[in-house]
């Protein structure tokens, strides 16, 4: 079975400062990793996923299979990346998510 | 645009009430998912089908059922509402078809069910 640990639930940054959201994952095949953002009454939308290799909105994610990690990280955050955090794995034709993480960047 | 649309928004009611929550989506994906979000655990898997035909449970599907009535609609029902099924529900569709991903998720946007 897919599982996603984010291990903070609560991570207060002041702005400028840099953020990195941990998550780690457990699958036995080759996983899909995304990473999906939730702003405050808003719908869960893709942050970024580790196929494209991407920079979205400063943020950057890179699949470490020998740690099994994802973590997601930004060098300087923003008061608009507060905003609820999750990491998710795809396999087995569906998606396992995190916890989530609560990031609140402090003016 | 197409996207992902869920009816009602947010929905008050009693203990033991039957009550539907209704998904659809314009996107022409022939994967769809209920999920269920708490404070603390994260996003759970309710249910999920891959056409009209198929349908699988997920992690906790245990007093929810779905229906699949074509492949732009897929309802969740609860057939009789319990207080620890207050949640918020999120509808989510993805495509098999899709080159490089084939479980990337696209939301609706939530449905607040409080069970009094």
């Amino acid at each position: 079975a897919q599982r996603v640990t984010q291990p903070e639930k609560l991570l207060s940054v002041f702005k400028g400062a840099p953020v990195e959201l941990k998550c780690n994952y457990s699958y036995s095949g080759s996983p899909e990793l995304f990473w999906y953002v939730q702003y405050s009454r808003q719908r869960l939308q893709l942050l970024l996923r580790h196929i494209s290799r991407e920079s979205i909105k400063g943020f950057t994610a890179d699949l470490n299979k020998g740690e099994t990690s994802f973590h997601l990280k930004k060098p300087f955050a923003q008061e608009e990346d507060s905003a609820m955090y999750y990491c998710a794995s795809g396999g087995n034709n569906r998606l396992a998510f995190g916890k989530g993480n609560q990031v609140v960047v402090i003016p | 645009d197409a996207d992902v649309t869920q009816t009602p928004r947010n929905r008050i009611t009693k203990t033991g009430k039957r009550i539907m929550l209704e998904c659809s989506q314009t996107k022409g994906h022939d994967r769809m998912y209920w999920y269920r979000q708490d404070p603390g655990l994260g996003l759970r898997l309710i249910y999920y089908s891959f056409d009209v035909k198929d349908i699988n449970k997920g992690e906790i599907s245990d007093g929810y059922s779905v229906s699949r009535q074509a492949q732009a609609k897929f309802s969740l029902s609860l057939e009789s509402a319990i207080p620890n099924q207050t949640a918020l529900y999120f509808c989510a569709t993805s495509d098999s078809k899709r080159g490089g991903s084939n479980t990337e998720a696209f939301f609706g946007q939530g449905t607040r069910l409080t069970v009094v």
